[in-house]
């Protein structure tokens, strides 16, 4: 069973401009999570979505947003990009909702902002 | 919410040695502490977990350890391999919540 995908994989942007990021769960999971990740601040949890429904946010400004689709693909965008936005984007599936579902994550979107 | 502590950051043992990191929880109602191994330029990859109804687990060289009441748990890797070396994440999962709140991460150097 193929992973989870991320594309691109990698991204280099400017101040200002706004992106989008994908993310295609394991086949079968319906759950997709977002995180990012950086040397300063770890691994921190941006949202998560069940059934095209969010599900979860965690602490993030309103330029980050994602959806899900019926095919549980899923996509994160960030609007207006600022330099503390440089990060490893990292999108994670499990199979359903439940409280100890395992987490797969993809190999991440590293985004550059200059 | 939930606040996962993690030490040490860096750890540096011989290989053959033993390696153990330890975390801490803050929310009492967290249920499932997975661990996962990152290594340089990949994906984190699920090594081992363990529900709150579990007081341990193994697997090969691997086990984690959970302390409810001391709400603390750990990661033990025996007899270390150079293949071992990388940064180890421990998190945390609430009753009823998604979101895993992750420890800041161990970086381990197993020395040949």
């Amino acid at each position: 069973k193929a992973g989870v995908t991320q594309t691109p994989r990698y991204l280099i942007k400017t101040r200002g401009q706004q992106v989008t990021l994908s993310c295609s769960p394991i086949s079968g999971h319906r759950s997709v999570s977002w995180y990012q990740q950086t040397p300063g601040q770890g691994l921190q949890f941006l949202f998560e979505y069940f059934s095209e429904t969010q599900r979860n946010k965690g602490n993030f400004p309103g330029r980050f947003s994602g959806r899900q689709f019926s095919n549980s693909r899923s996509e994160m965008n960030v609007s207006t990009l600022e330099l503390g936005d440089s990060a490893l984007y990292l999108c994670a599936s499990s199979f359903g909702f439940g409280p100890t579902d395992t987490q797969y994550f993809g190999p991440g979107t590293r985004l550059t902002v200059l | 919410g939930e606040n996962v502590e993690q030490h040490p950051s860096t750890l540096s043992v011989q290989e053959g040695d033993s390696a153990v990191i330890k975390c801490t929880y803050s929310d009492s109602a967290s249920n499932y502490f997975p661990w996962y191994k990152q290594e340089l330029g990949k994906r984190p990859q699920l090594i081992i977990d363990i529900r709150s109804n579990v007081g341990e687990k193994k697997d090969q060289r691997i086990a984690v350890t959970l302390n409810k009441t001391a709400k603390h748990f750990s990661l033990h890797i025996t007899e270390t391999q150079p293949e071992d070396s990388a940064v180890y994440f421990c998190a945390a999962r609430p009753t009823g919540r998604r979101a895993l709140t992750f420890g800041s991460g161990t970086r381990l150097q197993v020395q040949p």
